[in-house]
């Protein structure tokens, strides 16, 4: 079964430093990974989504993930972190089973930006 | 184009009692879903659906039923409320079910059981 490993539960950055957040995936076939964010009180809203194709994947809000199959990571980075970004943020793989696409997500980071 | 919609926002419900959360989406797509956030924890499936008259069971379907009368509308059903049913619950929903496809969620529903 597939699985997602983000090992960071909480970060925090100054507003203008780069980040990233990891994400580790466990799945026996190719990936479809995503990352979401969730604004206090919020649903999710995707940021960026890999399917095949460059390994560097641009999304919304100036954030870039990386697919790096031999070490099973899609990690997250921003060069410049905005105080807008505190959130949390969680990485997913997508799995198509035959009849539905299924989405399985990691824990989540919390990100907290100080000024 | 409201996107996913989902109500209530905040319940308290004491322990046996029933609800139903509801969710519609006015995007026209086929599937839907439901998810429980727990604190500390990634979204886990609940229920989804393929279409109208038609739902499947997904990772944590116990205590739960659900039903898809329409497009629009995909409620989630507690019929005997439990603590360990609080929690946070999305719906979503997406147009079509190959692996690429992005899920689009709703606020969220938080649900206090007691």
């Amino acid at each position: 079964a597939q699985s997602v490993t983000q090992p960071d539960i909480h970060i925090t950055v100054s507003e203008g430093a780069s980040l990233e957040l990891r994400c580790n995936y466990s799945y026996g076939a190719t990936p479809y990974l995503f990352w979401y964010v969730q604004s206090p009180g919020q649903g999710l809203q995707l940021l960026l989504k890999y399917f095949s194709g460059d390994t560097l994947v641009q999304g919304i809000k100036g954030f870039e993930a990386e697919f790096k199959r031999s070490q099973s990571s899609f990690n997250l980075r921003k060069p410049s972190v905005h105080w807008s970004d505190a959130a949390e943020y969680f990485c997913a793989v997508g799995v198509y089973t035959g009849t539905a696409s299924k989405l399985t997500f990691g824990t989540g980071t919390r990100l907290q930006v100080t000024l | 184009n409201a996107g996913v919609t989902q109500t209530p926002k905040f319940r308290i419900l004491k322990i046996g009692q029933s609800m139903t959360l509801q969710c519609t989406q006015d995007m026209n797509h086929n599937y839907m879903y439901w998810y429980r956030q727990d604190p500390g924890m990634g979204l886990k499936l609940i229920y989804y659906s393929v279409g109208a008259g038609i739902t499947d069971k997904g990772e944590v379907p116990n205590g739960y039923n659900v039903s898809r009368s329409t497009t629009e509308d995909f409620p989630l059903r507690l019929e005997l409320a439990a603590p360990s049913q609080t929690s946070v619950y999305f719906c979503a929903s997406s147009y079509s079910i190959v692996d690429q496809e992005t899920q689009y969620f709703g606020p969220g529903t938080r649900l206090l059981v007691l």
